[in-house]
């Protein structure tokens, strides 16, 4: 079946730094990835939609120049939190559609727990 | 509104059946899904139904979908302890160039041998 590779799936950084999450489709191509962020005992949190070869779609509230998304290949999306801060300590999700079409469902990656100090 | 809602916690006894159950709003609704996310992972697809569909089967899961009442229901047979985890109810809408997911809060499900 489809998988979604996530990477890395825990990092603890400093405050000021900047972290750079993959999510890669191992077995299929994915022109469009999603973003999540998840809080606490939270449901998910759509951040952004990405795009292969086009810029990403943010969801109202979320900065775009704080959290950098690339998605330069059919397999690899990479989402970057610029300049890290304590608040942006949250545990991020990627998803993408299992194939091409519009029947089938989105599978995750196992996410990243982000940790800033 | 948008919401999708779940009840917070179920808690069954291994052996027995467990049945989360989940209301949307959205009748355009399109695709509906559920999620398990064990602590500290990400979220595995158990099984989703077209909204066409009244049900599901899946091994031990049943997943029944009552479009008229909004409302979802997954239903896990001969609950093992390993079954313990948040359940995600999600909806999905799509539309020309668009899908919107929408997530319930989660079911925590406590199986106890």
């Amino acid at each position: 079946g489809a998988v979604v590779s996530q990477h890395p799936s825990r990092v603890i950084c400093k405050s000021g730094t900047s972290v750079k999450i993959e999510c890669r489709s191992l077995d299929f191509q994915a022109t469009t990835m999603f973003w999540y962020r998840q809080f606490p005992k939270q449901s998910l949190m759509l951040m952004a939609t990405s795009n292969e070869g086009s810029k990403a779609t943010y969801e109202q509230g979320v900065e775009k120049d704080k959290f950098l998304i690339n998605h330069a290949s059919l397999t690899l999306s990479t989402l970057t939190v610029a300049s890290a801060h304590p608040e942006d300590s949250s545990f991020y999700i990627c998803s993408a559609r299992g194939e091409t079409g519009h029947n089938s469902p989105l599978h995750f990656g196992n996410g990243t727990r982000l940790t800033v100090t | 509104g948008e919401d999708v809602e779940q009840s917070l916690f179920l808690s069954v006894r291994e052996g027995d059946s467990s049945v989360i159950n989940c209301t949307y709003t959205d009748s355009s609704s399109t695709y509906l899904y559920w999620y398990k996310q064990e602590p500290g992972a990400g979220l595995q697809l158990l099984t989703y139904i077209f909204s066409n569909m009244d049900m599901k089967q899946d091994q031990r899961l049943t997943v029944l979908l009552n479009k008229k009442d909004k409302h979802l229901s997954l239903r896990i047979a001969d609950t093992q302890t390993g079954d313990s985890a948040i359940y995600f109810c999600a909806e999905e809408r799509r539309g020309s160039g668009y899908s919107t997911l929408t997530f319930g809060k989660g079911t925590m499900l406590l199986v106890s041998p």
